[in-house]
């Protein structure tokens, strides 16, 4: 069965602050790690990662892929109160006719006071 | 609005009542999901549709669940006599995918269900 598994499940910071959020994995027929964010309603695509070593970047939030070790981490620089959220890491496989079945982890709930 | 749009928005029942709910996905996406979160948890895949068609179907899936995508449009999941184990927020996503190709997958907000 896939599983994912994200670590710290909360985190608390300041302002300005610099956080790493991880994502283990094990999963059968890989495809893509993804991560969202989801404030009090849908969650909403951050970034998908197919391949190891490249770093994607949006703004302050990078990811990296490691295939081999079966992690990505999610990092955000310069921390704002906006970036308060429950971040979740989801892992896609393929097999037979299914495609962009996800399966999630709990995801980890960050919280940026001022 | 031309995002994944889900109704009703919240939804309260009594165990053993049946309830409906209804996903309508951006209109050029032929692939439609439905996920199942509880608090604190991340959510669970329930089902996918590819145009019309049910491809998968997740062991979560009791028999007192259905999904239809009629049409290949707007999709429904219906819980038959409901218990409180339900109570959980319902996602749908959507996405336009071609062979292996997924594309980003869009969330709607949601309908959460709570039964008493």
């Amino acid at each position: 069965e896939d599983k994912v598994v994200q670590s710290p499940l909360s985190l608390v910071v300041h302002e300005g602050d610099t956080v790493t959020l991880n994502c283990s994995y094990e999963v059968t027929n890989f495809r893509s790690l993804l991560w969202y964010k989801q404030e009090k309603k849908a969650p909403t695509f951050l970034f998908m990662l197919t391949s190891s070593g490249i770093e994607k970047k949006s703004g302050r939030l990078s990811s990296i892929l490691d295939k081999k070790e079966l992690f990505s981490i999610l990092n955000i620089t310069a921390t704002q109160t906006g970036d308060s959220a429950v971040y979740l890491c989801a892992v896609e496989s393929a097999g037979g006719t299914s495609y962009g079945k996800l399966t999630f982890g709990q995801g980890t709930i960050l919280t940026v006071h001022p | 609005d031309t995002g994944v749009s889900q109704n009703p928005r919240h939804k309260i029942t009594k165990r053993g009542q049946n309830v409906t709910f209804r996903c309508d996905p951006i209109s050029e996406h032929n692939r439609l999901y439905w996920y199942r979160q509880t608090l604190g948890q991340g959510p669970e895949f329930l089902t996918y549709f590819q145009n019309e068609a049910q491809l998968e179907k997740s062991r979560l899936l009791s028999d007192r669940f259905s999904a239809e995508r009629p049409k290949g449009s707007f999709s429904t999941l219906e819980i038959q006599r409901t218990e409180q184990g339900d109570s959980a927020m319902y996602l749908c996503a959507s996405s336009f995918g071609t062979g292996f190709y997924t594309g980003e997958l869009f969330f709607g907000e949601g309908s959460r269900l709570t039964v008493l």
